[in-house]
């Protein structure tokens, strides 16, 4: 099974509007981190945002937001004002608490921006 | 230079050639990383180095050889690779934080990468 699965493998969204990328998870640990981040067509992944499954808060950037819902197993990404710049690849991630450095990726989703 | 540097950006290699990828990363961290990035395929994990140390290998064939000279180099040195290794090949460091909680935000940022075209 996945671990992290992005089911939009694209998306519009109207300059100046909000979208959300939705991501799911799966783990058996208690404590975890997910992580989001931006691949211009540059190539360079750009890390957005970090939530610990242990945060009570949603973790908030700028722009960046996550809709983290622990029972659901989901951390979606909330992109706030999107502008023409925000037009990339998105990838959610995740660490397991195994000791392990390893970051898991999902498939990501290419977001995007219409002026 | 700040951040992660990545070199070349480009290679274009025959299977028979022998080339290496350098990377590093001015940002004073301890861990480094290899990953690959094939086409429909999410990011694929292939090495890990902690103070210059391999802590991880994930079942990379042996065309690929990682060398790290120290915490702030990374190299992958290639060799009679295969057309299906084309790919984009990033490299990432991390502070290395932890343990317990702060090993898992332990961030990882990454190079431009280095696009690999094996004819």
């Amino acid at each position: 099974a996945q671990k992290i699965t992005q089911t939009q493998p694209g998306m519009f969204v109207q300059e100046k509007e909000a979208v959300t990328l939705d991501c799911t998870y799966d783990t058996s640990d208690q404590s975890y981190g997910l992580f989001w981040y931006k691949q211009p067509s540059s190539g360079e992944m750009i890390f957005l945002i970090y939530q610990g499954s242990y945060d009570e808060q949603n973790a908030t950037e700028g722009r960046y937001s996550l809709n983290f819902q622990k029972a659901r197993k989901s951390a979606n990404l909330v992109i706030s004002a999107s502008q023409l710049g925000d037009s990339a690849m998105y990838f959610c991630a995740m660490r397991e608490d195994t000791g392990r450095r390893a970051l898991t990726f999902g498939s990501g989703t290419r977001l995007q921006v219409q002026p | 230079e700040t951040g992660v540097t990545q070199t070349p950006r480009h290679l274009v290699m025959g299977m028979t050639n022998k080339k290496s990828l350098k990377c590093e990363q001015h940002l004073g961290h301890n861990a480094m990383y290899w990953y690959k990035q094939s086409a429909k395929k999410p990011l694929e994990l292939m090495f890990v180095y902690n103070f210059k140390e391999q802590t991880e290998n994930n079942s990379v064939p042996s065309r690929f050889s990682p060398e790290c000279p120290n915490s702030s180099h990374l190299f992958l040195h290639l060799h009679t690779l295969q057309p299906e290794d084309s790919a984009l090949y990033l490299c990432a460091s991390s502070q290395l934080t932890g343990p317990g909680r702060e090993a898992l935000t332990d961030t990882q940022y990454f190079g431009p990468g280095t696009r690999l075209t094996v004819l």
